[in-house]
């Protein structure tokens, strides 16, 4: 069936540092690719996305390209602050309207 | 623009209880979802409401359900509560389906 797998955390980073975080999907069809951000007590939110194959989602500094040959939505952001530790989603939405989420990401970026 | 609204905050009941939550959306939205978040897990889909029909549903027992209501709101319903059933409970919208959600804050169900 259709799954997300992200890259299992904590990632802990120092300010400044580059952040990677991995995110490959199955499914069949086309999904469109979401990632979204949970900061600590509060709801999720809508970070980017992309809707087909080699679109480049980008938000507050953050971007992910959809890549159908290696069915990844990689997320990257070159300079990471103290702020943006949080709790990241990947997360598609298959044919049949069905969001499926990734298990999450933990980050922590140190001062 | 209000954002999604969820309640209440926080609930706590019982084993063998029954829990009701509420979601308003969006304003125009007519999608709802909901989705449990127990604590060290990812979200679990639950169920996808859209023009007042159920039209999707994660994998459950039945003693989950909901409904949505003519204004798009919608209630989720958890029967004969068990000490599982903790979580946080996050119901999101959108505009129509397979669009972005919008999550609200959720509801933090705690059976004891």
């Amino acid at each position: 069936g259709d799954s997300v797998t992200q890259m299992e955390g904590p990632v802990t980073l120092s300010e400044e540092a580059f952040l990677t975080i991995n995110c490959t999907y199955t499914a069949t069809g086309y999904p469109s690719l979401f990632w979204y951000v949970q900061y600590p007590g509060e709801g999720l939110q809508l970070l980017l996305k992309a809707t087909k194959a080699d679109d480049k989602g980008s938000n507050k500094g953050f971007e992910a390209t959809y890549r159908k040959e290696t069915t990844s939505f990689h997320l990257e952001k070159g300079s990471v602050q103290v702020s943006d530790s949080a709790v990241y989603f990947c997360a598609l939405v298959t044919g049949g309207f069905k969001t499926i989420f990734g298990a999450g990401t933990r980050l922590f970026v140190k001062a | 623009e209000a954002g999604v609204t969820q309640s209440p905050t926080h609930l706590i009941k019982t084993r063998g209880q029954q829990a009701t939550l509420r979601c308003s959306p969006i304003s125009g939205h007519t999608s709802v979802y909901w989705y449990q978040q127990a604590l060290g897990l990812g979200l679990q889909f639950l169920l996808w409401y859209d023009e007042g029909e159920e039209r999707n549903r994660g994998n459950f027992p039945p003693r989950f359900s909901g409904r949505q209501f003519p204004n798009y709101s919608s209630e989720l319903n958890v029967n004969a509560l068990e000490l599982e059933d903790s979580a946080l409970y996050l119901c999101a919208s959108s505009p129509r389906p397979n669009y972005e959600q919008y999550f609200g804050p959720g509801t933090r169900l705690t059976v004891t």
